[in-house]
Formats: structure tokens, sequence, C-alpha cells
């Protein structure tokens, strides 16, 4: 395992319909990132996990947004009831947890959503 | 309101010469920078870090200088080669064991061979 792994790159659906994004971080990474990045912007933090627990939500990720990271290794996001203004590319991140803060995260290859 | 700011959307600079890509931020609170590399259609690769604690750090051609008086901070990649074209985003983190990492909007670097 050389780098953080998302599924599926690319997901086509239509309005109303629910997704759901995989994320697989590098193994010995606690620390697990949702981001989302629209054209013309910087990735915008959506949410964080220590292992298993979710420490924080953006206001950005209303209630139809929800995130797990069951057993403290992979990760998924759901988006119940997608809006055409949920297209962007969904982007995790993992990093160590080494306990002095300043760590760097290291992306994975995104999900690029579309919605119809 | 943006905490991160990379206020020239693009940059063209001729191969072999100097990019510098510019970064001003807001939170005095920041201790953490970071660059980020982007090609279409791909996910941000980290590129070169500094912590406040210092003003300057340097990995093969790519050079991050710190000016926390003024909140900001520059890239500099030196020659500059074609492959270098890229999106590159600034990104700022505070002092806790957990601070989110704020990213700007980005600079689309164009070397030109």
């Amino acid at each position: 395992d050389t780098g953080v792994s998302q599924d599926p790159r690319h997901k086509i659906t239509k309005r109303g319909q629910n997704v759901t994004f995989r994320c697989d971080p590098i193994s010995e990474h606690n620390r697990l990132y949702w981001y989302r990045q629209t054209l013309g912007q910087g990735p915008e933090f959506l949410t964080y996990f220590q292992n298993e627990a979710q420490l924080e939500k953006s206001r950005l990720l209303s209630d139809r947004f929800s995130a797990e990271r069951p057993k403290g290794s992979f990760s998924t996001l759901e988006i119940q009831r997608t809006e055409q203004g949920d297209s962007a590319m969904y982007l995790c991140a993992s990093s160590p947890l080494s306990g002095r803060g300043q760590e760097t995260q290291y992306f994975g290859p995104g999900t690029r959503l579309l919605v119809l | 309101d943006q905490q991160v700011k990379q206020n020239s959307p693009s940059l063209s600079v001729q191969e072999g010469r100097i990019s510098i890509l510019n970064c001003d931020y807001t939170n005095s609170m920041f201790d953490y920078f970071l660059w980020y590399k982007k090609y279409p259609a791909e996910g941000p690769t980290f590129l070169i870090s500094i912590s406040s604690i210092k003003d300057k750090n340097e990995d093969g051609r790519f050079t991050v200088f710190l000016n926390k008086s003024a909140k900001h901070l520059s890239l500099h990649i030196v020659p500059s080669q074609p492959g270098d074209s890229a999106v590159y985003f600034c990104a700022a983190s505070g002092v806790t064991s957990y601070d989110k990492v704020i990213f700007g909007p980005g600079t689309s670097l164009s070397v030109i061979p």
C-alpha cells in the first residue's frame, strides 16, 4: 500500500439518487479527512476521523451527508438525495498521528461526482 | 472570509527560469504551512512544508520562504521545468495537535518550453 486510494474515480448520478464513496488511507495512518473541491477553489474541509471517531464536521456537511470509518481503516462518504450543487471532486486524505501536530496530509486521487 | 489567499490565479514562466508563487494568510494562529501540487484529474500531491519557527526550507529545486511579520510565504522553483506545470495550493494549519488545514484557491503555473 503506497498511497491513499478512492473508489470510484468518477460517478454520474441523477438528482435525488444516493451515492457512496470509499476511501482507503495509507495503512499506518490514524487520521482520515474528507474534502470537497470545486472548480477554481482549493479543497474545502468536510470532516475528519481519528481512528474510528469522527471528531469534527464542517458546516458544509449538510444533513444529507454522512461519513463513517467503522473499524478505523477505510471510510465511506454517503450523499443522500443528491443535488446538482453536490457536483464536485471529493478528496480523501490521511495523516499519521504523531502527537506533535503539524502533520502532512496525503491525498487520494479523488472521486469526481456529476449530478444531472 | 478567506484565511489563505493566493492572489495570482495563473503564472507563466519560461523553462529554466525561476517561478515564484505567493501566498498570504490572515490568521496569526497558523504555524505550519504547506504547498501542494495538483495535476488535472489527480489529487493534490504534497510538495514542501515549513514550520513557523523557520523562515526558509529547501528541497531540491523547491524553496519555501516564510515572513511571519508580513503573514506571507512564497514558493520558489529553480530552474522551472515543463513538468512543473500544475496548480499549486498553499495551505496552513494551526498550533494544536489537530487543526483544520485551510487551503488557498490555487495558482496555475505554466512552464513554457
